[in-house]
């Protein structure tokens, strides 16, 4: 268990309403993920932080922006969320470099009318 | 670049048949090759990895061997149960330069029926 909760774990919100989705961890990892997982699409990264502070893109990371000012949070804000962001949306970590397993949260269903 | 391309699901079984899941990758370098589960409602967790070729990665009745000369990962089991009914995933980690990510296949659902 790597002690990754995530929260909230289900949302309904509506068109061009902001929404910050929580990862929150305990064991002090340095690399945290974004993903979301769609049907047909598998899991595509949104964003992924290697330190607080230091942040990067995904392949699929617009409309999406995180934040991550202390180790064990790592915050993804949709601005404006769009129906095509209705998701759901899995934290990952990763230890360290050397360590390359990602470890998963439970993910939050988010749906956007 | 680095890809991962597994078969299309679903795959449908009987309990105890023989199992084969197909992952092929392409990358630079040597990569690590990983198989994740994800049960239903859940999130994914790591089920075995191989970090360089010829080693078999194994666990819970699961295999698959790191062939790099045909470039595949696949993922065996020899009995399956309904326990077992769950998308699974291919992922590699390209160990060349500053990599921090995993490149995912799309995933392939098993449905095992008693």
């Amino acid at each position: 268990d790597a002690g990754i909760t995530q929260s909230p774990r289900h949302k309904v919100t509506e068109t061009g309403t902001p929404v910050t989705l929580r990862c929150h961890q305990t064991e002090n990892h340095r690399y945290m993920y974004w993903y979301r997982q769609d049907p047909g699409h598998g899991l595509r990264l949104i964003h992924y932080s290697y330190g607080v502070k230091d942040t990067d893109k995904g392949e699929v990371s617009d409309g999406y922006s995180v934040s991550r000012s202390k180790t064990e949070d790592f915050l993804l804000t949709l601005e404006s969320a769009t129906s095509s962001q209705t998701s759901v949306y899995f934290c990952a970590i990763r230890p360290s470099r050397d360590q390359e397993t990602q470890y998963f949260g439970p993910g939050t269903r988010l749906l956007v009318l | 670049g680095n890809s991962v391309t597994q078969m299309e699901g679903p795959v449908t079984l009987s309990e105890e048949a023989f199992l084969t899941i197909n992952c092929t990758y392409t990358a630079t370098g040597y990569p690590s090759l990983f198989w994740y589960v994800q049960y239903p409602g859940e999130g994914l967790q790591l089920l075995l990895k191989a970090t360089k070729a010829d080693d078999k990665g194994s666990n819970k009745g699961f295999e698959a061997t790191y062939r790099k000369e045909t470039t595949s990962f696949h993922l065996e089991k020899g009995s399956v149960q309904v326990s077992d009914s769950a998308v699974y995933f291919c992922a590699l980690n390209n160990n060349a330069g500053n990599n921090r990510k995993l490149i995912w296949g799309l995933g392939t659902s098993l449905a095992v029926n008693p």
